[in-house]
Formats: C-alpha cells, structure tokens, sequence
C-alpha cells in the first residue's frame, strides 16, 4: 500500500514569510509525529497526535511553529514568519497500535525547507 | 526519559559482522528498544525492537543483556548499502511514551569495499 507521503518535497522561501508543510500519514494509522532534521544531526521531536488531538506539542520550538490535523488523517505544519535557523528537513512519521512492533514508526521522504 | 548513547561513528568492510551497542542505564521496567536505519535524503526505517534477550529478523539481531542497560545490534555481513545512520531508541510504548521517543545523533556506519 501507500507509505507516508509529504509535499511539498522542496520549498524555498524567503525570511518572514509563512510556510506550510503537508503530511499524509499511512490510511488508518492514528498517531502522527513531526520532526525536525537539521544537516548532519538527529531527528529533533516536535509533536505528536493521536486522533486529531496533539496531546503533546513540547516539542514546538516557538510560537512561530503550529500543526493540526483532520480526519484522522492529513496534517499540516506551519511556520509563520521564518527565519533561516528554521532550514532543515520536516519529517513525518505515523504508526498504529497494531502489528508486530507496537507503534513502529512509518517515515516520509521529508520537506526540505530552506529560508534565504 | 532514558537517555541513550552510542558511538558517533563505525568503520567496516563489506563481509565482515558490525556491532553498534547503545548504553541505556536508567532504562524503565516497562521501556521497550527499537532501532531504526536512515539513508542520506531518507526517512528512518525501522529494523528491529526488542525488551530483554535475543531478536532476530532477516536483516538484524539484536542482543539485550539480563540488565537492560544496553543492547547491541548486529548487522551480519555487511554490504555497502548498509552504510547509513543506525539510531538507538528506548521509550516505554504502552503508556504514551512512544511519543517522547528520542532519536539522538545515531551512529554513523561507513562500509568499505
């Protein structure tokens, strides 16, 4: 079946503006994570849903950073007002309660954000 | 939140067995380890997860001593695809905490020809 699929792969844009980053978690799979990649550097936590509901946003580095999601389903990242330590790569990540390996993590490509 | 740590770096040649062990001292009793695999330009991909002894996989096994407070992945065989990043995780997955899973920097593997 479909994995996790995220657009835009790439974007672009200039300090300031706004950003928004899709995710579409594997159909079914009711937690959702975000990340964030810097070059070279681990995977840096930014929040979780379960549902529709993000019981843990601690990750969010500021109040510049915000998610939602709906249906269960697709959800967006956005970043108001950029500023150039915000360039990195976005990863999404969905899992369900089931399986082999509880709550295995299915990854996405990535957005690979850059502000100029 | 268990904290783990792993060598930044390994070196090996395609054939030969890779370990990468990770150190977990304050693991909880209900805390779980899983590692997962990253290529360059790549999401993660999980290999394998365990909570004490052996596990073994098609492409991994994993090996958990009587105290928890490490586990080593082993890679047998190595090829040159397996160079990526290799992240240890520990998290308690029944009770919310897969959510605070943390990936650290991971170890990076170089496999040479």
């Amino acid at each position: 079946g479909a994995g996790v699929s995220q657009s835009p792969s790439n974007k672009v844009t200039e300090k300031g503006k706004d950003v928004e980053l899709r995710c579409d978690p594997i159909s079914g799979h009711t937690a959702l994570y975000w990340y964030r990649q810097r070059l070279g550097q681990g995977l840096e936590f930014l929040i979780y849903f379960q549902g529709n509901s993000a019981p843990d946003k601690s990750g969010l580095p500021s109040d510049r950073f915000s998610a939602e999601r709906t249906g269960e389903s697709v959800s967006t990242l956005t970043i108001q007002r950029t500023q150039q330590e915000d360039s990195a790569v976005y990863l999404c990540a969905s899992s369900f309660e089931g399986g082999p390996h509880p709550y295995e993590q299915y990854f996405g490509p990535g957005t690979r954000l850059t502000v100029t | 939140l268990a904290k783990t740590t792993q060598p930044i770096s390994m070196d090996s040649y395609e054939g030969q067995e890779v370990n990468i062990t990770c150190s977990h001292n304050n693991i909880a009793t209900n805390d779980y380890i899983t590692w997962y695999q990253q290529f360059p330009s790549q999401g993660p991909r999980f290999i394998i997860q365990g909570y004490k002894t052996k596990v073994t996989n098609e492409v991994a096994s994993l090996f958990i001593p009587a105290d928890r407070k490490s586990s080593t992945l082993s890679l047998p065989r190595v090829s040159l695809s397996d160079t990526a990043v290799y992240y240890c995780l520990v998290g308690d997955l029944f009770s919310g905490g897969y959510n605070k899973l943390i990936f650290g920097a991971g170890t990076r593997l170089a496999v040479h020809p």
